[in-house]
């Protein structure tokens, strides 16, 4: 099982939006509702920004935004600020005996 | 608040054992899946395995032979134990915790630096 496939870094400037990227497989995020965001900043826990594909935990901010079409989900941050330059990774749960999860390759969010 | 941390050693000998524990703090284990994960700078984030707090596990196959995760509900603590490591097991080890086998991971620890080296 390969990991989800993310851009390996993504820039905006302060206001603007971005989207990232994660694609898997008809296996991963194309079976099922059970994909995951979450944000890391150096030295810090992951936070999970997005669950279900699209909910988002209570507090995190409504800039904070998920959607799934076929074997490809994304997040996008809209009115980038300078906070959320950060590592995000994707997480899939698999239908499979073998292995219950997968990783995205992670994105470097830049805020220029 | 939830809190997870890992502790154990941060150098381990090619072949021998890894052994480290996630204790848990400011909620119950009762009702969650409790996983580890660990980063390397080559794989990125691996899924290596869950319990839940029954005791039941599952493992990712590539880590299946060699792989041990328990529980202590008295002493809220996860235990991970990995068997004949070799330098590619070096990594940032993490527990965390969800609420369904298939769900997010709502909490994790900060992660502990394990060295695989002789």
């Amino acid at each position: 099982q390969s990991a989800l496939t993310q851009p390996a870094s993504v820039s905006g400037s302060p206001g603007q939006s971005i989207t990232i990227s994660c694609t898997g497989t008809n296996k991963d995020i194309g079976s099922h509702n059970y994909v995951s965001w979450y944000q890391q900043h150096p030295g810090k826990a992951p936070k999970v920004l997005i669950y279900g594909v699209t909910n988002r935990p209570s507090g995190v901010s409504d800039r904070f935004s998920g959607s799934k079409s076929g074997n490809t989900a994304s997040l996008t941050i809209s009115d980038l600020q300078p906070e959320d330059e950060a590592d995000y990774f994707c997480n899939s749960y698999v239908s499979s005996s073998a292995l219950n999860h997968v990783f995205g390759s992670g994105t470097t969010v830049t805020v220029v | 608040q939830v809190q997870l941390q890992e502790s154990g050693p941060g150098l381990v000998k090619p072949s021998e054992t890894l052994s480290l524990i996630c204790t848990v703090s400011g909620g119950s284990m009762t009702g969650y899946y409790w996983s580890w994960i660990r980063e390397t700078p080559g794989r990125g984030l691996e899924w290596i395995g869950h319990i839940y707090h029954s005791g039941s596990t599952n493992y990712n196959s590539a880590f299946e032979s060699r792989v041990t995760i328990s529980i202590d509900m008295s002493k809220n603590q996860i235990s991970l134990i990995l068997r004949s490591v070799t330098a590619s097991d070096t990594a940032v080890y993490y527990c965390a915790r969800h609420f369904y086998e298939y769900g997010d991971f709502r909490y994790w620890g900060q992660g502990t630096l394990v060295t695989v080296s002789s």
